[in-house]
């Protein structure tokens, strides 16, 4: 079974602050992504990456940096939070036509 | 741009009623459509795919059928039981990037 694992699960985060969220996966998948997904809707697509060292913009990308240092790990980044930013966020990998695999989710608060 | 529009928001049945969820898309070229399941607590699971017209796809008793000429992908089961309590994603996704374009979801409840 693939593994997207996600830390932290919760966090509390201030405003102008900056957070950093972490995946790391054991699957040997070549893309990464980070989904946000907000009450009542769907997941939209922040970032992706498809090879280490290289990041691509999704349909959402703007607040948000992110970093792929290898193919194991794929971090989100939020240089100022801002409350807007306050949502449940994913991870996920997939490699080739298969599945997209996600993690359990970080819950973000910015207050 | 891409889009997919799940007409139920909620949906609450009892077990063994038949179940449909609605899923229509709106996109460029030939996508691959999806269907996942969320659970409390969890990430989103994928329940399966299709990428043709008129392929079915089908996992645990449900199924759909992509439909190209009415860019629809419904949702059924046949006798829904009370674990399939979730929220149901219909999704789009590039065969190349694999990146997926979401429903707002449809909670499903089912009750004893």
């Amino acid at each position: 079974e693939a593994a997207v694992t996600q830390s932290p699960r919760s966090k509390v985060a201030v405003t102008g602050g900056k957070v950093t969220l972490s995946c790391h996966q054991t699957n040997n998948h070549d893309y990464m992504y980070w989904y946000r997904q907000d009450t009542g809707h769907g997941l939209r697509l922040i970032h992706y990456s498809y090879v280490a060292d290289s990041t691509e913009k999704g349909d959402i990308p703007d607040g948000y940096k992110a970093s792929r240092p290898s193919q194991e790990n794929f971090s989100l980044i939020l240089e100022l939070a801002s409350l807007s930013q306050t949502a449940v966020y994913f991870c996920a990998s997939r490699t080739g036509r298969t599945e997209v695999f996600f993690g359990k989710g970080t819950r973000l608060t910015v207050v | 741009g891409d889009s997919v529009t799940q007409t139920e928001g909620q949906v609450a049945l009892s077990e063994e009623d038949f179940l449909t969820i609605h899923c229509n898309y709106s996109a460029s070229g030939y996508p691959a459509l999806f269907w996942y399941v969320q659970y409390p607590g969890e990430g989103p699971q994928f329940l399966f795919r299709a990428s043709r017209d008129k392929e079915k796809g089908s996992s645990r008793g449900f199924e759909a059928t992509y439909d190209k000429g009415t860019t629809s992908f419904h949702l059924r089961k046949a006798s829904v039981q009370e674990s399939d309590s979730a929220v149901y994603y219909c999704a789009l996704g590039g065969a190349n990037t694999g990146k997926l374009t979401f429903g707002d979801g449809t909670v499903l409840t089912v009750k004893p």
